[in-house]
């Protein structure tokens, strides 16, 4: 169980609930990210955690969208009030440093599909 | 602003024939440049990246990337491609903002290797 990963791998829910997406990073990894890729797009930074702290919540689309990271590792993403602009991959990766190296390399989970409708 | 573009939205190749996906950037001192990949219904996974050293970079599945500065390039490049190797490919560079080394990523370029 080296890699990250992610749960749930998919997600339907309705429009106006809340819903929570976690992510396991690998172990030891200090740095964690949330990314979202919309159907054919790219992938949308959201906010980056450097040990429990986010230093960078710059991406979070809306104030419905908040993540937590608890003890140096698990994240929540947690959505409230979804609308159907929210249907995503979420992704989650993590690196061992974040701060100040270049050569940290990001690895990812699986994602999780969301799906609102 | 650092930036990262790949001109292409698809390349298509044969199988066996060799293989381009093409990466330009833009960034201000040295860049740090990634190449990942994604798999349908998978999430993103490491194939190679540049920090210093030796232009010519060897990666994971027989893929390698070459650093061009003059030109700005960082194209990734494969000698016989595989029908395996059909896939979204996603060039990235790494700008220190706020503290911490942010992934910039290009728009994606779809890979389809025929038989």
């Amino acid at each position: 169980g080296a890699g990250v990963s992610q749960s749930p791998s998919n997600k339907v829910t309705e429009k106006g609930k809340d819903v929570e997406l976690r992510c396991d990073p690998i172990s030891g990894h200090t740095a964690l990210y949330w990314y979202r890729q919309s159907l054919g797009q790219g992938l949308e930074f959201l906010i980056y955690f450097q040990g429990n702290s986010a230093p960078d919540k710059s991406g979070l689309p809306s104030d419905r969208f908040s993540a937590e990271r608890t003890g140096g590792s698990v994240s929540t993403l947690t959505i409230q009030r979804t609308q159907q602009e929210d249907s995503a991959v979420y992704l989650c990766a993590s690196s061992t440093y974040g701060v100040g190296l270049a050569n940290d390399t990001q690895y990812f989970g699986p994602g999780t599909r969301l799906t609102v409708l | 602003a650092q930036s990262v573009a790949q001109p292409e939205d698809q390349v298509n190749v044969a199988e066996g024939n060799p293989l381009t996906v093409k990466c330009t950037y833009s960034v201000s001192g040295n860049p740090y440049l990634f190449w990942y990949v994604q798999y349908p219904n998978r999430g993103l996974q490491f194939l190679l990246k540049y920090i210093t050293g030796d232009n010519l970079v060897k990666g994971s599945y027989g893929f390698e990337a070459e650093f061009n500065k003059s030109q700005t390039s960082f194209h990734l490049k494969k000698p016989s491609a595989l029908v395996s190797d059909s896939a979204l490919y996603f060039c990235a560079v790494s700008r220190f903002s706020g503290g911490y080394n942010k992934l910039i990523f290009g728009a994606g370029t779809r890979l389809a290797v025929h038989p």
